[in-house]
């Protein structure tokens, strides 16, 4: 079965610093994997996603992620954080034959410091 | 301008009440997807429906019901044998196998 561990819950970084969001997924067959953005009391807004081609997966709003197999790890990354980027952000992962049934991870709030 | 619309984005349930939700796309999608979501636990699936007249029960369907009448619509129901249906739901539509899209979102409370 598919799983995904986000590692830290509440993640708080500086203005114009670096953002690393952890995730690291079990699955039984070469995943599909995906970041999601959540503004407060707003649906979910899709980042990036890792569907078997280039490693390296880059998104909207200057984030980016890679996919390691050896580590099963899916972090995603910002290298200079902006206020906007306060939100909620989801990991999730496919079952087997596509993105039809995903299961997420727990969730990272984001917070950025003046 | 398509899209994923949800109404209403706010509703209030009386206990022993069943309650709808309401999902519309005009994405042209065939999947459509209900999730529920709980502060601290991500999200997690309702009910899924692949095509028109066909649905599938998600990690969690005790006390909820679907219908899949028409494509762009999929509509939820609260049943009163949910005993804690308090949280922010969450309707997706794709392309089958392919990526998931959300709507708004229906915050439900218990009154």
């Amino acid at each position: 079965a598919q799983s995904v561990t986000q590692l830290g819950s509440h993640v708080s970084v500086s203005e114009g610093a670096l953002v690393l969001l952890r995730c690291n997924y079990s699955s039984s067959v070469p995943p599909y994997l995906f970041w999601y953005v959540q503004y407060p009391n707003q649906g979910l807004q899709l980042l990036l996603k890792y569907t078997s081609a280039a490693t390296l997966v880059k998104g909207i709003n200057g984030f980016e992620a890679e996919f390691k197999k050896s580590e099963t790890s899916f972090h995603l990354t910002k290298p200079s954080a902006h206020m906007s980027d306060a939100a909620e952000y989801f990991c999730a992962v496919s079952g087997p034959g596509g993105a039809q049934k995903l299961v997420f991870g727990q969730g990272t709030r984001l917070t950025i410091n003046p | 301008d398509g899209g994923i619309t949800q109404s209403p984005k706010y509703l209030f349930r009386k206990e022993g009440q069943n309650v709808t939700l309401s999902c519309e796309q005009n994405l042209n999608h065939d999947a459509m997807y209900w999730y529920r979501q709980d502060p601290g636990q991500g999200l997690r699936l309702i009910y899924y429906s692949q095509i028109v007249n066909d649905f599938q029960k998600g990690d969690i369907a005790e006390g909820y019901s679907v219908s899949r009448e028409k494509k762009e619509s999929f509509p939820l129901t609260v049943t009163s044998a949910q005993k804690n249906p308090t949280a922010f739901y969450l309707c997706a539509s794709s392309v089958w196998g392919e990526t998931q899209y959300f709507g708004p979102g229906t915050r439900l409370l218990v009154l």
